[in-house]
């Protein structure tokens, strides 16, 4: 079974203050997704990361994935209330097909006014 | 709108009835998948239709649970004799054959009273 733990689970702070958020596997994977998803919806994709050092932006978040593919972090700059949500990363394992996302647990963010 | 769609978003139960969910993917896209979601977990792989060949099945698909696509277009899922523990929110999602970035609808909460 491939699996990704996502840190922390739960991380509330100020508006205005950076933040990191981390998903980590021991398997080696072909494309990492990394997703926002709000209370009662279905996750919306933020972005595809799919070669090992990758690193993207999208405003303020910056993604990486790491240059074994084993990892990815996100990270957000001048966080808004409004980035409040559940940020879960999926992953399609190498070994196998690449149509069965792996989706870790998701990192709960509270963004306070 | 052109995203992915899932009829209902709601649907309440009782124990032992039927109920059936319905997705309509986005139109070019030939993959099909259905994961679900409980409370504090990220989505996990129920199965997978490449046009209208499901072609696997998750071990958390059980004998009550079915899903068609007879067209290659829509998707059903039906989940007979509904247990309280079958209560989750139930994800469907579509993705182009060359792509591995899944594409979510909105989802169905399903609960089983």
């Amino acid at each position: 079974t491939q699996l990704l733990e996502q840190s922390p689970q739960f991380l509330s702070i100020q508006e205005g203050e950076n933040l990191t958020v981390y998903c980590n596997s021991s398997s080696v994977f072909s494309s990492l997704q990394w997703y926002r998803q709000e209370p009662g919806e279905g996750p919306v994709l933020l972005v595809t990361v799919v070669t090992g050092g990758e690193v993207k932006k999208l405003k303020r978040l910056t993604f990486q994935f790491g240059d074994a593919r084993k990892d990815s972090s996100l990270h957000i700059t001048a966080a808004q209330t409004g980035d409040t949500g559940l940020y879960l990363c999926a992953g399609a394992w190498s070994g196998g097909s690449n149509y069965k996302l792996t989706f870790g647990k998701g990192t709960l963010l509270t963004v306070n006014p | 709108d052109t995203g992915v769609s899932q009829n209902p978003r709601h649907k309440i139960t009782k124990r032992g009835q039927n109920v059936t969910f319905r997705c309509d993917p986005i139109s070019e896209h030939n993959r099909l998948y259905w994961y679900r979601q409980t409370l504090g977990q990220g989505p996990e792989f129920l199965t997978y239709f490449q046009n209208e060949a499901q072609l696997e099945k998750s071990r958390l698909l059980s004998d009550r649970f079915s899903a068609e696509r007879p067209k290659g277009s829509f998707s059903t899922l039906e989940i007979q004799r509904t247990e309280q523990g079958d209560s989750a929110m139930y994800l469907c999602a579509s993705s182009p054959t060359s792509a591995d970035t899944q594409y979510f609808g909105p989802g169905t909460r399903l609960t089983v009273l």
